[in-house]
């Protein structure tokens, strides 16, 4: 299994503004992903991160808005730039530990209200 | 296009009645299929995950999922409900990225799951 922490647990956000969320993980991890789940809804699949390379994001989110780090196996970050409402939901990290297709273990998720 | 479906967005049944929940994949090679279960106010789970072998696969809290390659589905079933399995059931893909040959997984809708006393 793996422990997955994620910060902050939730925020109210100004328009506008940006946030930064981060996700650590207890130990090194092959995988790690972005989803975005709003209220009562699916999880979408906003990129991959990449441990020393630029992130793959999903049709539908770009790197100015969604910009990611992933500095080494254990940690990434999730900004969300220049907010609006409709961004207002759940984020979700998540991390595989093998190399190819395997259980993902996520995280808590950061709860998101933009007003 | 790789999509997973579940049809049953709403499903009730009473406590102690058998359920089933559907899933319909579309992926052109061997699918790499998962449930998740997700109760109020906490984390996704997996429930059980098919990859080969055995078409049927037992996962935790008494859940089994049949993988039927002729129907594309994979459903999840368990005999008897209890009232803490009321919470919402997603069921994912693993699909390769053919641009890149790097790997996501889709989820689908998900089916919420309410058990009467």
């Amino acid at each position: 299994s793996a422990v997955i922490s994620q910060k902050p647990s939730r925020d109210i956000c100004q328009r506008g503004t940006s946030l930064t969320i981060q996700c650590q993980v207890d130990s090194q991890v092959t995988m790690m992903f972005w989803y975005r789940q709003q209220p009562g809804q699916s999880l979408t699949l906003i990129a991959t991160a990449n441990q020393g390379s630029e992130a793959t994001y999903e049709s539908g989110f770009v790197i100015d808005k969604f910009p990611i780090s992933r500095p080494n196996l254990t940690f990434s970050t999730l900004t969300v730039s220049n907010m609006s409402p409709e961004d207002s939901s759940i984020y979700l990290c998540s991390v595989v530990r093998g190399t190819g297709f395997d259980t993902q273990y996520f995280g808590p998720g950061t709860r998101l209200t933009v007003l | 296009a790789q999509s997973v479906t579940q049809p049953d967005i709403h499903i009730t049944v009473s406590e102690g009645a058998s359920l089933e929940l559907r899933c319909n994949y579309s992926y052109g090679a061997t699918p790499y299929l998962f449930w998740y279960v997700q109760s109020p106010g906490q984390g996704l789970q997996l429930l059980l995950k098919y990859f080969s072998g055995d078409t049927l696969v037992q996962g935790i809290k008494g859940f089994e999922a049949e993988f039927k390659r002729s129907q594309s589905s994979f459903n999840l079933r368990k005999p008897s409900v209890h009232w803490s399995d009321a919470a919402e059931y997603f069921c994912a893909v693993g699909a390769m990225r053919t641009t890149s040959g790097t790997y996501k997984y889709i989820f689908g809708t998900g089916t919420r799951l309410k058990v009467l006393a």
